[in-house]
């Protein structure tokens, strides 16, 4: 089975510096990886994801994450941080079975982002 | 476009009771999931629906949980004699399903709140 691991439950920024999210990820074979936002009280909001073609992802709100096998990581940053980007972030795997895709979450970061 | 919607947004019910929870694809999405986010488990998969395949029902917890799809669209989780550890915030996703790497678009979720 294929996991993802945070290594941080929290993440704490001040305002336009940058955000680095970590994520590591176990998989068998060539990965596909998320990474969503949930704002409180709100649904998950896809940020971007890896699909196999360039390693180097970009994603919406200034967002990207970079692909490195050799590493086995899938690492979320900005450069520089808003306090609209207070939120809780999730690192996701997709397992592919036939016919359909299950995505496995990881225990996801909350971004702390003060003035 | 509208994107996937679940109704209600919050309920609150007495443990032993069933409930209902109903989501509401994005149109012409052909695939369906739905996901529980709690504090203790994070967010787990319950069910898949497929077009008119049978659903893959690998995640859903225990035989109160249960869950249809009706005409390829709306679907409904059903939870019968509620416990208190099925409170939780239900989310459902929908996706086009054409294989590969397919991106799931989720609604904003159902809180449910066992007493």
């Amino acid at each position: 089975a294929q996991s993802v691991t945070q290594l941080d439950s929290h993440v704490s920024v001040s305002e336009g510096t940058p955000v680095l999210l970590r994520c590591n990820y176990s998989s068998s074979y060539s990965p596909s990886l998320f990474w969503y936002v949930q704002h409180p009280n709100k649904g998950l909001q896809l940020l971007l994801k890896y699909t196999s073609a360039a390693t180097l992802v970009k994603g919406i709100n200034g967002f990207e994450a970079e692909f490195k096998k050799s590493e086995t990581s899938f690492h979320l940053t900005k450069p520089s941080a808003h306090m609209s980007d207070a939120a809780e972030y999730f690192c996701v795997v997709s397992e592919v079975y036939t016919g359909f895709q299950k995505l496995v979450f990881g225990t996801g970061t909350r971004l702390l982002v003060s003035p | 476009g509208a994107g996937v919607s679940q109704s209600p947004s919050n309920k609150v019910t007495e443990k032993g009771k069933d409930v209902e929870l109903r989501c509401d694809p994005i149109s012409g999405h052909t695939a369906l999931y739905w996901y529980r986010q709690s504090l203790g488990q994070g967010l787990e998969f319950l069910i898949y629906f497929q077009g008119n395949s049978a659903p893959d029902k690998s995640g859903l917890p225990s035989d109160r949980f249960s869950a249809e799809r009706t005409g390829g669209s709306v679907s409904t989780l059903t939870i019968q004699r509620t416990q208190q550890e099925d409170s939780a915030v239900y989310l459902c996703a929908s996706s086009l399903w054409q294989g590969g790497t397919d991106t799931q678009y989720f609604g904003p979720g159902t809180r449910l709140t066992v007493l």
